[in-house]
């Protein structure tokens, strides 16, 4: 299994509600990635999570809040969001250092839309 | 961070070679050199990555400046399905095990049959 999954694929959400997009992969990887993409524009890393512990939060807003329940599964749950956070949100994996320099596995996106 | 310059959109003609070029004049010692590329509707691909020497997979080849300022992918024989964005990434450590890879804007690359 070579795939990192997102659900789901599209969202739409009022600026009141409470959601989460998950992410999972079954590589045995050990770093996981949030991005966020807007249109044409390239992916920006939100936060890093390797072996479960967050190690890199850049500068995210608070109504962003990753959790990494265990090393298959990301979380990030999403609440109060405003009409700007509509965006692309990908979801990468990478294995632990050494076997392979940081390549990244990249899953489809949860197409996020901010009403 | 350490960071690329690229074109922003280049053209080929099908079953062509396609040279993308990336300049990277900040680069140091330590940073690994990536490729990856988006297709349209999809997340990133890892296309290839290299340090010092040239490198070939079954999807490219990367051909990288003796003094590393510099790097070029190599598509042998450019198809319909390899238009994409294509970005060159320096790769940084994040922490124990993991990477943080910065995108620049990307090459748009179209294939004309």
């Amino acid at each position: 299994d070579t795939e990192v999954t997102q659900t789901p694929k599209h969202l739409v959400m009022g600026m009141t509600n409470k959601k989460s997009l998950k992410c999972e992969q079954h590589m045995g990887h050990r770093a996981m990635y949030w991005y966020k993409q807007k249109a044409k524009k390239p992916p920006e890393l939100m936060f890093v999570y390797s072996y479960e512990k967050l190690s890199i939060n850049e500068s995210v807003p608070s109504r962003f809040s990753p959790e990494c329940p265990n090393s298959s599964l990301l979380n990030l749950h999403l609440h109060a969001l405003q009409p700007e956070d509509s965006a692309l949100y990908l979801c990468a994996s990478s294995p632990p250092g050494g076997k392979a320099p940081g390549e990244q596995y990249f899953g489809p996106g949860t197409r996020l839309t901010v009403t | 961070d350490a960071k690329t310059t690229q074109p922003n959109s280049m053209e080929s003609n099908e079953e062509e070679p396609v040279h993308l070029p990336c300049n990277h004049s900040t680069i140091s010692g330590t940073d690994y050199i990536h490729w990856y590329r988006q297709l349209p509707s999809q997340g990133p691909e890892y296309v290839i990555h290299g340090l010092t020497s040239n490198v070939n997979n079954r999807m490219a080849s990367l051909a990288i400046a003796e003094d590393r300022k510099s790097s070029t992918l190599i598509l042998h024989r450019a198809t319909l399905r390899d238009a994409a964005v294509y970005y060159c990434i320096l790769r940084d450590v994040a922490g124990a095990g993991s990477y943080q890879l910065t995108f620049g804007k990307g090459t748009k690359l179209s294939v004309i049959p």
